[in-house]
């Protein structure tokens, strides 16, 4: 079965600080990844979104950016985080076929001061 | 572009029935999705219905969709306090890419 990770679960950090977060899903191959963001628990922006290694579209500009070096890896970055950067940040995975359904990891909840 | 709308919340009395609608603009939406995000968690899909059927029934959730209209509602008959939640709507077109609603807050009291 497939299962999608993502850490850390909890991150607080300053302003200006950089930024890494990780997702990986297991049990699947080519799957199309994506990042969210969820601010005050309300509505989904999405943020990115990849098809294949290497291949990364963006949705809106902004502060961070999105890399996937490995098949079943998605990376959020930051070089210098913002406080509306603060939010909570999910990642999920669909596979292209005749039921294109989205799962999501858990979240990570980030808090930048 | 493509819109969903929910309504923000929802109260019911637990084991009453309860309908969370949604509208969506797309006329191409292919695929019509319900997720239920607890708090502090990702979303859960609870199902999903293909465009050209009108309802599906899964244990305690009953989806109609009325394609005409462009409207979507989910029933959870005998709703428990378990079910308190935001249930999101999305749909998806011709893209891999879903449209989601602002979510529908489910509170379930005594």
């Amino acid at each position: 079965s497939q299962t999608i990770h993502q850490w850390p679960a909890t991150l607080v950090q300053p302003v200006g600080s950089p930024l890494s977060l990780e997702c990986t899903v297991e049990g699947t191959s080519n799957p199309n990844l994506y990042w969210y963001r969820q601010a005050a628990g309300r509505g989904l922006q999405l943020l990115f979104y990849s098809v294949g290694i290497g291949q990364i579209s963006s949705e809106v500009p902004q502060n961070l950016s999105a890399s996937r070096p490995q098949d079943r890896q998605f990376i959020l970055s930051s070089k210098k985080l913002l406080l509306s950067d603060s939010g909570f940040y999910l990642c999920a995975w669909s596979v292209s076929g005749p039921v294109e359904t989205q799962y999501f990891g858990p979240g990570t909840r980030l808090l930048v001061l | 572009g493509e819109d969903v709308e929910q309504s923000l919340f929802l109260s019911v009395r637990e084991g009453d029935s309860s309908v969370i609608n949604c509208t969506y603009t797309d006329s191409s939406s292919t695929y019509l999705y319900w997720y239920k995000q607890e708090p502090g968690a990702g979303l859960q899909l609870l199902t999903y219905i293909f465009s050209n059927m009108d309802m599906k029934q899964d244990q305690r959730l009953t989806v109609l969709l009325n394609k005409k209209d462009k409207h979507l509602s989910l029933r959870i008959a005998d709703t428990q306090t378990g079910d308190s939640a935001i249930y999101f709507c999305a749909e998806m077109g011709g893209s891999y890419i879903p449209t989601f609603g602002r979510g529908t807050s489910l509170i379930v009291h005594p």
